[in-house]
């Protein structure tokens, strides 16, 4: 599969606890985009970057949101002491460039208990 | 505030008629506006697009019209078909990325 991979696809976690996502993007996609979507809304766009320079994060919901993209390839997105509205969708992207369009990963869906 | 607004949020239209979904925005910098189908449970998927050096685009049933004076855009799909019952949303992009708030659309069989 050469689409854009997000794992887990899953999450259940406890309030307090600190949970982190991975994406993995097309590979020749230079720009990676994290989104969030809750129920019977659109994405909430949260962060982006192109190789490894995070270009935009003042979009993240709080200092308890991080991301990151090491090498230019994979990201990951962490969230510090997870709190109930944390509870959501949290969407990948990536496209080739500026006005590119954006291939969406099958996202990664937590529950904060 | 909301930088796009959708309408409407929820749509039902007859197999073989025509339904229209409208989007505007306020970022004067938004320069590209792309169409996601998303099914239940699934990734969003796009559908079509449209740059601001373009007013009309039309791919098979699909069409997509933008106004950047009065930035607004428009999807139109024609002859609708049961498997075209989904959430639609539109987005604006350019410096910043803002996607509405999505348009449930059911086609009766």
């Amino acid at each position: 599969d050469t689409g854009v991979s997000q794992d887990p696809r899953h999450k259940i976690t406890k309030r307090g606890q600190n949970v982190t996502f991975r994406c993995d993007p097309i590979s020749e996609h230079n720009r990676l985009y994290w989104y969030r979507q809750t129920l019977g809304q659109g994405p909430e766009f949260l962060t982006y970057f192109q190789n490894e320079a995070q270009l935009e994060k003042s979009r993240l919901l709080s200092d308890r949101f991080s991301a990151e993209r090491p090498k230019g390839s994979f990201s990951t997105l962490e969230i510090q002491r997870t709190e109930q509205g944390d509870s959501a969708m949290y969407l990948c992207a990536s496209s080739m460039g500026v006005q590119e369009t954006q291939y969406f990963g099958p996202g990664t869906r937590l529950l904060v208990l | 505030g909301e930088n796009v607004e959708q309408h409407p949020s929820t749509l039902s239209v007859q197999e073989g008629d025509s339904a229209v979904i409208k989007c505007t925005y306020s970022d004067s910098a938004s320069n590209y506006f792309p169409w996601y189908k998303q099914e239940l449970g699934k990734r969003p998927q796009l559908i079509i697009d449209i740059r601001s050096n373009v007013g009309e685009k039309k791919d098979q049933r699909i069409a997509v019209t933008l106004n950047k004076t009065a930035k607004h855009f428009s999807l139109h799909i024609t002859e609708t078909q049961p498997e075209d019952s989904a959430v639609y949303f539109c987005a604006a992009l350019g410096n910043q990325f803002y996607f509405g708030t999505g348009t449930s659309l059911t086609v009766i069989p």
